[in-house]
């Protein structure tokens, strides 16, 4: 069981928008920086937006993040085939260890 | 260019060891603190093990505490994790990943450890 709570997947047309959902508490999201990590699979993570809505240099602005509450959002517009992935929200924990928390992942289908 | 190539694993019984390598490159090793996450199969992403730059502590998931051990050699910019008295529930792929402004910003590309009898 994730401490962050994601939707299992997500579906939209090519072009289209879509936003993925992840759920913490105060402990967690509510007083800590959300990051958002793609992965392909069969390859590694990939930061996609750190610090809730800043996008690392090559990241496109076709991605964006928010922060609201203990609650975060991943948004993708102009969806392509190439985002089809797993996503996954990250943050840190002030009841727990001093690593980092992860949601349970979002798998994105680009139908 | 940031390169973190992991290298150390492969097939091992219940209850041995294995020794996990990270090499760095393309930034200084030695200013960054550097962790240990695990992926099993068709699961998500779970924190391992932490080290900073320094080597002044050290920080492992209750799941692996007293088993894994973190460390670190600056001069070959190398990071390392031991592990010991391993289970099945073990098994996955461990990555390398750099931290950074309060994020994972760097990923290697994972090695697989299969704890199986």
């Amino acid at each position: 069981q994730s401490v962050l709570t994601q939707p299992p997947s997500v579906s939209a047309a090519p072009g289209q928008k879509v936003t993925i959902s992840c759920s913490g508490s105060t402990s967690n999201i509510g007083n800590n920086f959300v990051s958002w990590y793609q992965q392909v699979p069969g390859t590694a993570p990939k930061l996609l937006i750190y610090d809730n809505d800043k996008r690392p240099s090559g990241i496109p602005d076709r991605f964006s993040g928010s922060k609201s509450g203990t609650s975060a959002t991943l948004g993708i517009t102009g969806l392509q085939t190439g985002d089809e992935a797993y996503y996954y929200c990250g943050t840190w924990d002030s009841s727990l260890s001093v690593g980092g928390v992860f949601g349970g992942g979002t798998r994105l289908t680009v139908l | 260019e940031v390169q973190l190539v992991e290298s150390g694993g492969g097939l091992v019984k219940p209850g041995g060891s294995l020794r996990l390598s990270c090499a760095g490159s393309g930034f200084t090793f030695s200013s960054y603190s550097m962790n240990w996450v695990r992926q099993a199969p068709g699961k998500g992403l779970e924190w391992v093990a932490s080290i900073p730059s320094s080597s002044s502590f050290t920080s492992q998931a209750d799941s692996v505490k007293g088993r894994f051990t973190i460390s670190r050699d600056n001069a070959k910019n190398s990071l390392y994790l031991q592990m010991s008295s391993l289970r099945a529930e073990d098994t996955a792929v461990y990555y390398c990943v750099r931290y950074a402004s309060a994020t994972y910003d760097y990923w290697g590309q994972g090695t697989l450890v299969t704890v199986s009898s």
